[in-house]
């Protein structure tokens, strides 16, 4: 009874490799979003996505492309990975735009090589 | 399973109050303990608590974390209506489980 998964949580690539890194959420919720976190803890928002459709895209490289098939799925990919992108993914569900807590995945760890 | 537990779920105060926010956890290899303050935006880090019984301080805002009993609480004095927010509390855990798993969070409204 996961409310927020992610898939993978360990992510170890190459630079320049394209990687995905999927969320799915059950709560019926209708925004979702992703978050990196840096070295300091800090959660910065890449992403959002409200009934699919895209809010909030912070100033994140195009080599970043979120997609939403559906409500309840927000999959983040990466194209030609490089060291700096490695972090800890977090991917959080709300009921609305930053209404309310979030719900967040557990993480994905992201280690380029 | 990791296991993050907040309380209360929700609380009215009137500004000026003192609140304590409480968060408990049932983790394996603990790693530390974070706060993180939530408007209608992007989470705010607040503190990180590795080691039991040294407080953090900042500003009106104090969290102290116990390892014995394994909870840790947020407290913040003479509070303000701009502490209305949702405050997170966040276990990390390493050794070959690294993650951090959120609590689902306490919801602060101050009443003017």
């Amino acid at each position: 009874d996961t409310a927020v998964s992610q898939t993978p949580k360990y992510l170890v690539t190459q630079m320049g490799n394209d990687k995905s890194i999927k969320c799915e959420q059950n709560l019926g919720h209708d925004t979702m979003y992703w978050y990196k976190q840096d070295s300091k803890k800090f959660l910065k928002i890449m992403f959002s996505y409200n009934n699919k459709e895209l809010i909030i895209n912070e100033t994140v490289p195009n080599r970043f492309s979120p997609k939403s098939p559906d409500k309840a799925h927000l999959n983040l990919h990466i194209n030609s990975l490089e060291l700096g992108d490695s972090a800890v993914y977090f991917c959080a569900s709300s009921h609305r735009l930053f209404g309310e807590t979030q719900y967040f995945g557990p993480g994905t760890r992201l280690l380029v090589l | 399973e990791d296991k993050v537990v907040q309380s209360p779920l929700s609380l009215v105060v009137h500004e000026g109050d003192t609140v304590t926010l409480n968060c408990s956890y049932e983790v394996t290899n603990f790693r530390s303990l974070l706060w993180y303050k939530q408007e209608k935006k992007a989470p705010t880090f607040l503190f990180m608590l590795t080691s039991s019984g040294i407080e953090k301080k900042s500003g009106r805002l104090s969290s102290i974390l116990d390892k014995k009993e394994l909870f840790s609480i947020l407290n913040i004095t003479a509070t303000q209506t701009g502490d209305s927010a949702v405050y997170l509390c966040a276990v990390e855990t390493n050794f070959g489980n690294e993650k951090l798993t959120f609590g689902t969070g306490t919801r602060l409204t101050i009443i003017p």
